[in-house]
């Protein structure tokens, strides 16, 4: 068990929907990454926040967003579905000092588009 | 942007054999590479990282190397057992938190398959 915990685990849902994927990080780390898992395209950053502040994008989507609120949990926002967005969905923590440290992963969220 | 290949895509061997799995990496300004394990259904668990002032590193059956000038790492596991059947990915990162350098950029990874 990695410390970080993502919700829900599984999400079905239809094409053109809006959905939201939550994250908590371990304790005490100020860091959070959100990863794309698919079959063609492997693992994919999307992006990076530090103690609130967007910090890096990677290859997300317009319609992708995200937030890292006071608490320190991270919600994905994911809109106007696509099929090919289904995915696996993982956030990471890390302490997020000046140096990059060990980012944890958690479990991830199973994301279905119909 | 930074672009880590992984080799082979799939392994298998038998209980007890040595296994290595190998990753070559582009950006020369990377100096962080991690090794995750990842089992189905679950999410990437870090087994053993390297950064670029070591060539090698141990711990009990897993070490990794790391070729600077060649810009290659390898992951090698001894002695392996059934469990450790999963997908390994190896990574890349410029080790700082600043702007992308702080993302990590996956190979594509290895299933690894321990037959008894």
């Amino acid at each position: 068990d990695s410390g970080v915990t993502q919700t829900p685990k599984h999400l079905i849902t239809a094409t053109g929907q809006r959905v939201t994927l939550r994250c908590s990080p371990r304790s005490g780390d100020l860091s959070v990454y959100w990863y794309q898992q698919s079959l063609d395209q492997g693992l994919q950053f999307l992006i990076h926040y530090y103690n609130g502040e967007e910090r890096a994008k990677g290859n997300i989507l317009e319609r992708f967003s995200a937030q890292q609120f006071p608490d320190l949990h991270s919600e994905l926002n994911l809109s106007s579905l696509e099929l090919g967005d289904s995915a696996l969905y993982f956030c990471a923590s890390s302490v997020g000092g000046r140096a990059v440290e060990t980012q944890y992963f958690g479990p991830g969220t199973r994301l279905l588009v119909l | 942007g930074e672009n880590v290949e992984q080799h082979p895509s799939t392994l298998s061997v038998q209980e007890g054999d040595s296994a290595v799995i190998k990753c070559t990496y582009s950006d020369s300004a990377s100096n962080y590479f991690p090794w995750y394990k990842q089992e189905l259904g679950k999410g990437p668990q870090l087994i053993i990282d390297i950064r670029s002032n070591v060539g090698e590193k141990k711990d009990q059956r897993i070490a990794v190397t790391l070729n600077k000038t060649a810009k290659h790492f390898s992951l090698h596991i001894t002695e392996t057992q059934p469990e450790d059947s999963a997908v390994y990915f190896c990574a890349a990162s410029k080790g700082i938190n600043t702007g992308t350098a702080s993302k990590l950029t996956f190979g594509t990874g290895t299933r690894l398959q321990v037959t008894l």
